[in-house]
């Protein structure tokens, strides 16, 4: 069945640098979602991609959707300590069901 | 704002007994969602449901039932608990679309 895979699966990032974090999917997505959950707390919608090459921005982080959409990325400039928490992409799969990747795990050090 | 609520934060049970959670959505969204959340494993989908009384499986439905009587409420049922289903189970529901929104989730410990 059609799988999102994210890397890395964890992250430690020095406050004030940047750091991307990967989505690829094994089949063409008609659209991709990010989530972000905060530890302790629960996923939370921050942006869907529909286009080919697609590029988003929402202040400080940058959404890419791949040419071939099988692939984006999240990238995130100047960290700060309320960027902590899991990133997930998810990529449709039919019958309104998403497919989640494992997640990207940042820890943010002060 | 859409409001999905789950009936409970944390829940110790224990085995065997049968436990329920509850979740309702106060935006008559079409589907809801049952996942349950481990360490290293993500999001997996345990049951959805597109309409009232209609239901399918997700990717692992054993040792769970759900129920859906009215749009607005989504229950899962673990008919036996195990120590392995031990785990945080988040609910969420959409419209329609591809957006999810989620519940608080459930921390469900089985001793």
């Amino acid at each position: 069945g059609q799988q999102v895979m994210q890397i890395p699966q964890y992250q430690h990032v020095q406050e004030g640098e940047d750091f991307t974090t990967y989505c690829n999917s094994s089949t063409t997505l008609s659209n991709i979602q990010w989530y972000k959950q905060r530890p302790g707390g629960h996923p939370v919608f921050l942006i869907q991609l529909v286009k080919s090459g697609e590029v988003k921005k929402q202040k400080r982080l940058t959404f890419q959707f791949g040419e071939a959409k099988k692939n984006s990325s999240l990238h995130i400039t100047a960290t700060q300590t309320t960027d902590v928490g899991t990133y997930f992409c998810a990529g449709p799969r039919g019958n309104n069901r998403l497919a989640f990747g494992k997640g990207n795990q940042v820890v943010v050090i002060p | 704002d859409v409001k999905v609520t789950q009936s409970s934060r944390y829940l110790v049970k224990r085995t065997g007994e049968k436990v329920f959670l509850e979740c309702v959505q106060d935006m008559d969204h079409e589907n809801m969602f049952w996942y349950r959340q481990d360490p290293g494993l993500g999001l997996r989908l345990i049951y959805f449901s597109y309409d009232v009384k209609m239901k399918e499986k997700g990717d692992i439905p054993e040792g769970y039932s759900v129920s859906r009587e009215k749009k607005e409420r989504f229950s899962l049922i673990l008919e036996s608990a195990s120590t392995n289903q031990t785990s945080m189970y988040l609910c969420a529901s959409t419209p329609g679309g591809w957006t999810q929104h989620f519940g608080d989730g459930t921390r469900l410990s089985i001793l």
